[in-house]
């Protein structure tokens, strides 16, 4: 079975500080995907990796796709309010007949 | 254009009945997928489907679910009997040509089992 492990599980900063997410597992995947989902809605796309060592920019967040396409990163700088919610990764695996969820991030972004 | 629509929103029953969740995808998108969500299993995958047939259903828990897809426009997922443990969120979900592709999601039907 195919896990995609996302650490830290939760995370409580203060707005303006800079964070990490982390997204592992011991497969490859051919893509990878970032969703946010708020509080009583469905997850809504952030980005789509499909590159090993690929960089994507979405104003303050940046995400960064492993080179052996196994793992990925989500970084937020300068943090804000808008910003909380559940950060989620999913990943596709090769042959594109698989798709996984990771466990998940919860970050609480306080003025 | 309406986003991913399912009903119903809440949905409380007693264990042991049948309970029934329904899902219209956005139209002209070919894959539609059920998931379900809990704090402690966080969003698992239960089955997806690709132009009405299913293709992946190793994450549907046990027989007593079933999801069908009887045209491009309807999906029903079904628990017969439900158990208190299969109090979660149900999200459905679809997506047009491919698993790598956007899937936007409906907003859920919170399923309490008493």
């Amino acid at each position: 079975t195919q896990l995609l492990e996302q650490s830290p599980q939760f995370l409580s900063i203060q707005e303006g500080e800079n964070l990490t997410v982390y997204c592992n597992s011991s497969s490859v995947f051919s893509s990878l995907q970032w969703y946010r989902q708020e509080p009583g809605e469905g997850p809504v796309l952030l980005v789509t990796v499909v590159t090993g060592g690929e960089v994507k920019k979405l104003k303050r967040l940046t995400f960064q796709f492993g080179d052996a396409r196994k793992d990925s990163s989500l970084h937020i700088t300068a943090a804000q309010p808008g910003d909380t919610g559940l950060y989620l990764c999913a990943g596709v695996s090769e042959g594109f007949q698989k798709l996984v969820f990771g466990t998940g991030t919860r970050l609480l972004v306080s003025p | 254009d309406a986003g991913v629509i399912q009903s119903p929103r809440h949905e409380v029953t007693e264990m042991g009945q049948e309970v029934t969740l329904r899902c219209k995808p956005i139209s002209g998108h070919d894959y539609l997928f059920w998931y379900r969500q809990t704090m402690m299993r966080g969003l698992e995958l239960l089955i997806y489907f690709n132009n009405n047939v299913p293709i992946d259903d190793s994450g549907m828990p046990e027989d007593r679910f079933s999801a069908k897809m009887p045209n491009a426009s309807f999906s029903t997922l079904k628990i017969q009997p439900s158990e208190p443990r299969d109090s979660a969120v149900y999200f459905c979900a679809s997506s047009f040509a491919g698993l790598a592709n956007e899937q936007f999601f409906g907003p859920g039907t919170r399923l309490t089992v008493l």
